[in-house]
Order: structure tokens, then sequence, then C-alpha cells
């Protein structure tokens, strides 16, 4: 595709419940980060992987964050029994090496609210 | 503290007038320097990378690094209201570190 999609791009959940969050990288994008981002701050670095393998996952707040990318293609963000600190913008962005280095190409977020 | 630091603002100038915006990182070794912009309620796009101490310019935008200072900034010259927005700078320290954003207002 000709950017990065994530779906769903809205998530209600009731506190407890699991969610899965999805992301589609630009194809042929080595890398792929997620972010947690809440309201008035900057993206929060959760997870990387570059192509399937998980290379850090220092980011992610809890055991009950858990990603994936069993082919090196799409990625998904499981979070288990949610709770309302979870509710946040979750943002995907993928990268490839070029001239600007590390730049990355973000999707457009997926917001997930925990009531 | 923070790895990268931003004044929060919001930063308020008039349409015309040069925008300035700070950001200090705490890792001495990082080498790359990315400002992106973000709109309300959309994701972040970059503006300008940077890896070199000095300026690095690009159109209305100018980049500064001074690795010496662990300090980078974005100028914004000619500023327009359509450039309202955050700021974020991010520095590649292993993976990437943002800052927490400064809101820029740019009043007609």
């Amino acid at each position: 595709g000709a950017g990065v999609s994530q779906s769903p791009r809205y998530k209600v959940a009731k506190r407890g419940q699991d969610v899965a969050l999805r992301c589609d990288p630009i194809s042929g994008h080595v890398s792929l980060f997620w972010y947690q981002q809440a309201l008035g701050q900057g993206p929060e670095f959760l997870t990387y992987f570059q192509n399937e393998a998980q290379l850090d996952k220092s980011g992610l707040p809890s055991d009950r964050f858990f990603a994936e990318r069993p082919e090196g293609s799409v990625s998904t963000l499981k979070i288990q029994r949610t709770q309302q600190e979870d509710s946040a913008v979750y943002l995907c962005a993928s990268s490839s090496p070029g001239p600007s280095g590390n730049e990355q190409f973000f999707g457009p977020g997926t917001r997930l609210t925990v009531l | 503290q923070k790895e990268v630091e931003q004044n929060s603002g919001p930063l308020s100038v008039p349409e015309g007038a040069i925008a300035s915006l700070n950001c200090t990182y705490s890792d001495r070794g990082s080498q790359s320097f990315f400002w992106y912009r973000q709109y309300s309620g959309k994701s972040p796009e970059l503006i300008m990378f940077i890896y070199s101490n000095g300026d690095k310019e690009d159109g209305r935008f100018t980049a500064q690094l001074n690795k010496a200072s662990q300090y980078v900034s974005l100028l914004i010259r000619d500023s327009q209201p359509s450039d309202s927005a955050t700021y974020l700078c991010a520095v590649n320290m292993n993976d990437m570190r943002f800052g927490a954003g400064t809101r820029l207002t740019v009043k007609p």
C-alpha cells in the first residue's frame, strides 16, 4: 500500500477485555515500531521489530502487552486485561534504511479507550 | 531527567515571524535527530532530519544541531497559520525517543 495502515482506528473496550491492534507497514520496510501516545504527550516507545525479530521490547509497560510480527510484515499489538491507564493512541511506524537514515513513517494510529 | 526535553509551550507567534523551537537530549552518543510535525488528531509527519553539527535548511525550515551542547533546534521563517501544530523532537538512541512536543500557534 501507499502508507502505513492501522486497524481498527478506534476501539472501545471494557476494563478487563483483551484487545488486538493491527499494523500493516509500508511494503518492503524492514523495521517496525510501536508507540503509545497519551493526550498531550509525545509518542512513547513500546517495541521494535526488524523483520520478524523483536529486537527491543523494553518499552512495553507490563506483561499484559505483547507484540508479534510472525512473517516480518503485518504486526499485532495485543493488550490483555485492559486497564483504564491503557487508554491512549497506539501508533505504528515503519522504516527502511535510506538517505534520511531511519526516517519513520507513521500510521494513523488506533485510539483505544478503556471504560 | 527525560531523554529528550522540549518546552511544552504553547508558543505563540504572529504570522510572518520566526518561530524557534528547542530540544535537548541526554545521550551524548546520539547520531541522528528528527523534527516531526503533528496536527491535532493526526499522526506525526517528518519535517527534517539532521546528523551533522551546524545548520540545515529546507525551504522555510532550518534545523540546527550542536552535539557538544546536546541541543537541536528548529526555526520556521515566515510562519503561517497552517504551521500551527505540535512539533516533536526525536533522537535516535538505538531506537527513536521523542520529546513531549511543543505546541505552536501562528496568529493571523
